[in-house]
């Protein structure tokens, strides 16, 4: 088995802010993804990764960055945190292509906004 | 473009009772449709999946079925525990390039 680490698990910033989070697999899966889960809805896709070094925006991608220096670490920036955006931000793999279906979450960092 | 609806926010039921929740999809593909549970303070977990080819999964007591005619995916389970009490989401697989498409989730809530 493995784990999808995120660290930290809480992270709390001004408005104006930039923030980093951080999350690390040891599935050795080829895509990460990063989604945003708001109170009560679903989750909406940030950021993917397919490979090290790749990335695609999603939905939501207005407002971040991410980084895929690693195979095993995919990296989540806000560019500048706004209190409209408070949020449980999760981090996911998957072995890619027709196995993407099974998604391996993080526990989430949940993010707030002074 | 394909999508998939959860009207249900929350569902309350007691211990024993009988669940149902309802998903509809549109795609004009072959569809894999997937039922994720969220415990609280984990991330999603993968319950079952239902493809064209086998119509139905069975996984930890849930039942789901997909119905081509009605384009549904509805999730079952004859007798809930409190250790149920999550958040379930439906999703379906978007085949121009393998990711997600959630509905917005429904959260079971189990009376004691």
């Amino acid at each position: 088995g493995g784990i999808i680490t995120q660290t930290p698990k809480f992270l709390i910033g001004q408005e104006g802010q930039k923030l980093t989070l951080k999350c690390q697999q040891n599935f050795n899966h080829d895509t990460m993804y990063w989604y945003r889960q708001d109170s009560g809805k679903g989750l909406r896709l940030i950021y993917y990764s397919i490979t090290e070094n790749d990335l695609q925006k999603g939905d939501l991608s207005e407002g971040y960055d991410a980084s895929r220096e690693k195979k095993s670490s995919f990296s989540l920036t806000v560019t500048s945190a706004q209190k409209n955006e408070m949020a449980v931000f999760l981090c996911a793999s998957s072995q890619g292509g027709a196995s993407a279906e099974t998604l391996y979450f993080g526990s989430g960092t949940r993010l707030t906004v002074l | 473009g394909d999508s998939v609806t959860q009207k249900q926010g929350q569902v309350t039921l007691s211990e024993d009772d009988f669940l149902f929740i309802n998903c509809t999809y549109s795609t004009t593909t072959y569809p894999t449709l997937l039922w994720y549970v969220q415990y609280l303070g984990q991330g999603p977990q993968l319950l079952l999946k239902v493809t064209t080819a086998n119509n139905k999964g069975i996984s930890r007591g849930f039942e789901a079925t997909y119905d081509k005619g009605t384009t549904s995916f509805h999730l079952q389970k004859a007798s809930v525990q409190e250790s149920d009490s999550a958040v379930y989401f439906c999703a379906l697989v978007d085949r121009s390039n393998y990711q997600l498409i959630w509905g917005s989730g429904t959260k079971l809530i189990i009376k004691p």
